[in-house]
């Protein structure tokens, strides 16, 4: 079993509220990644990292914001959320191929959030 | 841009029968990786199977195997004698090979698949 966590697992808010999604690892990965997976299930990539200090914005424009402050952490916030914020958000880590070495990521069991 | 598409949005399957979910990628690049990822329904997504585009043999997992097509940029993955323990929605995923450690993975839509006891 992947030792990477996200809470809450659920999360039901109203309009305009500050929301942060917590993940951490404790594979001491550098990378990680947030997903967001909508309701026909397809992921998008929304933002990632590639160590402390490091963040990235990902393929899919998102209003929220990321940050790395600690290897195994990287929670993802939302200032003021919409219902189009709702969605299943996954987070994921993986480590740096050495060699010819494959990496794997590695999944949370994500944070489904509604928006009402 | 590298774009992953799983042309089979649902699969059935008869228990203990063989099921193929297919795959095909677009890209430039000669060095990536491809991925099978699961996702039952606790969410929590795991691999399943990878393979290094630069081997020509498929991969195989137990009762998992693909297989990889470079030139027709296909990836199917086939499941033998499947158990109610697969039904999930399996992503077919890609990832370029880079000395930068900045390589992303791209997914496709999912393929939901049932087991029929």
């Amino acid at each position: 079993e992947a030792d990477i966590y996200q809470t809450p697992r659920y999360l039901v808010i109203g309009t305009g509220k500050k929301i942060t999604l917590e993940c951490s690892q404790t594979m001491g990965h550098d990378k990680m990644y947030w997903y967001q997976q909508d309701p026909g299930m397809e992921l998008h990539l929304i933002h990632y990292s590639y160590g402390v200090n490091s963040t990235e914005k990902g393929d899919l424009s998102s209003e929220s914001t990321v940050s790395r402050i600690r290897t195994e952490h990287f929670p993802l916030t939302l200032e003021s959320a919409r219902p189009s914020h709702t969605s299943q958000y996954l987070c994921a880590s993986s480590e740096y191929p050495t060699g010819t070495g494959i990496t794997e990521a590695f999944f949370g069991q994500g944070t489904r959030l509604t928006v009402v | 841009a590298q774009t992953v598409t799983q042309s089979q949005p649902e699969m059935s399957v008869q228990e203990a029968e063989t099921v193929t979910l297919s795959c095909t990628y677009d890209t430039s690049e000669s060095d990536y990786y491809l991925f099978w990822y699961k996702q039952p329904p606790s969410r929590q997504m795991i691999l399943v199977i990878r393979q290094e585009a630069y081997k020509q043999q498929n991969a195989t997992e137990n009762r998992f195997s693909v297989n990889f097509q470079k030139a027709a940029k296909s990836f199917s993955l086939k499941i033998s004698d499947s158990q109610l323990g697969d039904a999930a929605m399996y992503f077919c995923a890609y990832r370029i090979r880079s000395n930068f450690g900045n390589e992303k993975l791209t997914f496709g839509t999912g393929t939901r698949l049932t087991i029929i006891p």
